[in-house]
This record gives structure tokens, sequence and C-alpha cells, in this order.
């Protein structure tokens, strides 16, 4: 299993371009959902999905967009970068465990830079 | 809604010292509890969690933490420390059966020389 995986490593953006982070995981899992991390400010969640077709926003939503066609793929859109999104974005899928348990693995990450 | 503090930002030890990396959280419902490791240029990796039961919990590398519902607290600890376990610690938590939304710490970065 390559587990989750996330393209491009490194990206900069002129503001008002768009792109598309991709993120695919071969686990089977059903949640995922992805995240920016700043200096300073932890992990926050940007959107996630409990299954193909379902998404749904978290705590900073606004400037991204995503959809979920398949079980195995999650891309976040930038449809007018900003340099306020200049971040590290990674991507995370968690499968059921013991209990009502979501373990989340993370892909190794997105530096994206707008300028 | 949940948070979580991380009062430290940095904490500096030797080798082998103990460490103690404080976590705290609020909370008006049940939580599931987790500590993410980040080292440079990597993503996060699961150290530990608590779920439910014995609030004294072992993770990977030696790390434990201990669950503290009366002090909300879940403190990461180990008792030597080597100069591989420089990294950035996260504290995390989320509401119970919903762990695939997770609130996190602003983190701790763990730095070791000898």
């Amino acid at each position: 299993n390559a587990g989750v995986t996330q393209t491009p490593k490194f990206q900069v953006l002129k503001t008002g371009q768009s792109m598309t982070l991709q993120c695919a995981q071969d686990m089977n899992h059903e949640y995922m959902s992805w995240y920016r991390q700043d200096p300073g400010m932890g992990l926050r969640l940007i959107h996630y999905s409990v299954g193909a077709g379902i998404t749904d926003q978290g705590e900073v939503p606004n400037g991204y967009n995503v959809s979920r066609s398949t079980t195995e793929d999650f891309p976040l859109r930038l449809l007018s970068a900003a340099p306020s999104q200049t971040s590290v974005y990674f991507c995370a899928s968690s499968s059921p465990g013991r209990g009502a348990f979501y373990e989340q693995y993370f892909g190794p990450g997105t530096r994206l830079t707008v300028t | 809604a949940q948070s979580v503090t991380q009062l430290d930002s940095q904490v500096p030890v030797f080798e082998e010292a103990p460490v103690e990396l404080r976590c705290n959280y609020s909370s008006s419902v049940s939580v599931y509890l987790f500590w993410y490791v980040q080292y440079p240029n990597q993503g996060l990796q699961l150290l530990l969690k608590y779920l439910s039961g014995s609030t004294l919990v072992k993770g990977i590398n030696g790390f434990e933490a201990e669950f503290n519902k009366s002090q909300t607290s879940f403190h990461l600890r180990k008792p030597s420390v080597h100069i591989s376990d420089t990294a950035e610690y996260f504290c995390a938590v989320s509401k119970t059966g919903t762990a695939s939304k997770l609130t996190f710490g602003t983190g701790t970065r763990l730095q070791v020389t000898l």
C-alpha cells in the first residue's frame, strides 16, 4: 500500500491563479480530510468527506472547493489563489477501528506559496 | 466545540533527560485524545491515543500520556529522550465517534541536544 499520496510536493502560484492539489489513498478509507498548517496555528480542517459524493466544510473552508467522485481521490481546488493561502496542506484518510474510532493517516503534504 | 491548548511552543532538553509536553483541552462532550509527531518535512504520525479505559496510555518510541479528566489534561511524557525525538508534537481532540474531524493544538517543538 502506498497509503496517502499528495501531489505536487511544492507549488508556487501567482495571486489569482487556480490550481488543484491532488490526494489519493489506496486503503479503501471512507473518510478523507484536508488540513492546512500554518506557523503557530497547528493544523486546521478545511473540508472533509465521509464518503463518495458527500463533502462538508471544516473550520476554514473559504477559498477552497472539494469534490469526492471516487473513494480513492479527494482533490482540493483553489479557484483564485491569495497570499493568505500560502501554507502547507495535508490530506488525511481514516477508517473505522475499535468502537467508533477512526484513526487518521496523513499524507506527506504540499507546500504552497502564493506570491 | 472543542479546543486544545499547548502552552509550550518550544521545549529544549538534553539527551537522556526526561521530558513532559503539556496539553489541556476544553469540551462539553466526551472526547478522544491524540498525540501526533511531525518530523522535519514530513507528515503527521500518530504517537498514541486515548479512547477509553486506562488513563495511562503507552505509545510508540517510548512515549506515554496520562488522561486526567478533572484537570482536562493529556500530558505527554518520556523518561529519557534521544536526539531522534527532535520534532514537532501536536495534541488533538475529537468528539467520540467523529475522529474524522480533529481539532489540533498549536504544537510544541521538542529540541533535544547533546
